[in-house]
């Protein structure tokens, strides 16, 4: 069964550095997406991608993040500058179409974790 | 104001319970709704789509009131297995992105 791949599986980097996410979505899916997921909190949407480029984002996806997709099969989402608040599960998802009803599959996750 | 709104528990019930789960959502044009599952420190991954018109999967089944703006979730025969996280989650009109409860906290005890 096709998955959604994602690596490292945990990320620990010192407060101000920069870290790359990487993602590799099934592979006939065309939406991409981030979200997050602080200990103990509920998951939240961060951007969603198509087309290569970025179709909706949140409020917390300001500009000490990027997204990119910089071949035809990975999906990274940068964090620079990282601080503190930005530890947490970080969960990519990828869908193959949009409209009522399409499952989004999510791959297995990377914690971040910010000193 | 919150877009899902979810009781987070903890639920512990014995083997062989019946539960039920209930979400409530701000958004009244959301189109989609789902209940997902999330084991301790995993992703989170489809449990079941929910349906205007309720839908059953074994022993799982979930309504939706869109004139409540009110989802629910029964688990019938409750086994050990069923332990977890369950995620309320909303999809908005016109966009793709999941709204997600805080999630419900189920023990299933021996």
């Amino acid at each position: 069964e096709p998955e959604v791949t994602q690596t490292p599986s945990h990320q620990v980097t010192q407060m101000g550095q920069e870290v790359i996410l990487r993602c590799v979505p099934i592979s006939n899916h065309l939406y991409f997406y981030w979200y997050r997921q602080i200990l103990g909190q509920k998951v939240e949407f961060l951007v969603s991608f198509y087309n290569n480029e970025i179709s909706e984002k949140s409020e917390i996806f300001d500009d000490q993040f990027s997204v990119e997709r910089p071949d035809g099969s990975n999906f990274t989402l940068k964090i620079r500058s990282t601080k503190l608040e930005d530890s947490a599960m970080y969960f990519c998802a990828s869908i193959r179409t949009s409209g009522s009803g399409n499952e989004q599959f999510f791959g297995p996750g990377t914690r971040l974790t910010v000193l | 104001r919150k877009e899902v709104e979810q009781d987070p528990g903890p639920f512990n019930v014995p083997e062989g319970a019946t539960v039920a789960f209930n979400c409530t959502y701000s958004n009244s044009a959301s189109q989609s709704f789902f209940w997902y599952r999330q084991d301790c420190r995993k992703e989170p991954k489809l449990l079941m789509s929910v349906y205007s018109s309720g839908n059953e999967d074994g022993r799982f089944t979930a309504q939706l009131n869109r004139a409540s703006q009110y989802i629910s979730l029964l688990i019938r025969d409750s086994k050990l297995s069923d332990s977890a996280t369950y995620l309320c989650v909303v999809k908005g009109n016109g966009a793709n992105n999941l709204f997600f409860g805080t999630g419900t906290r189920l023990t299933v005890i021996p």
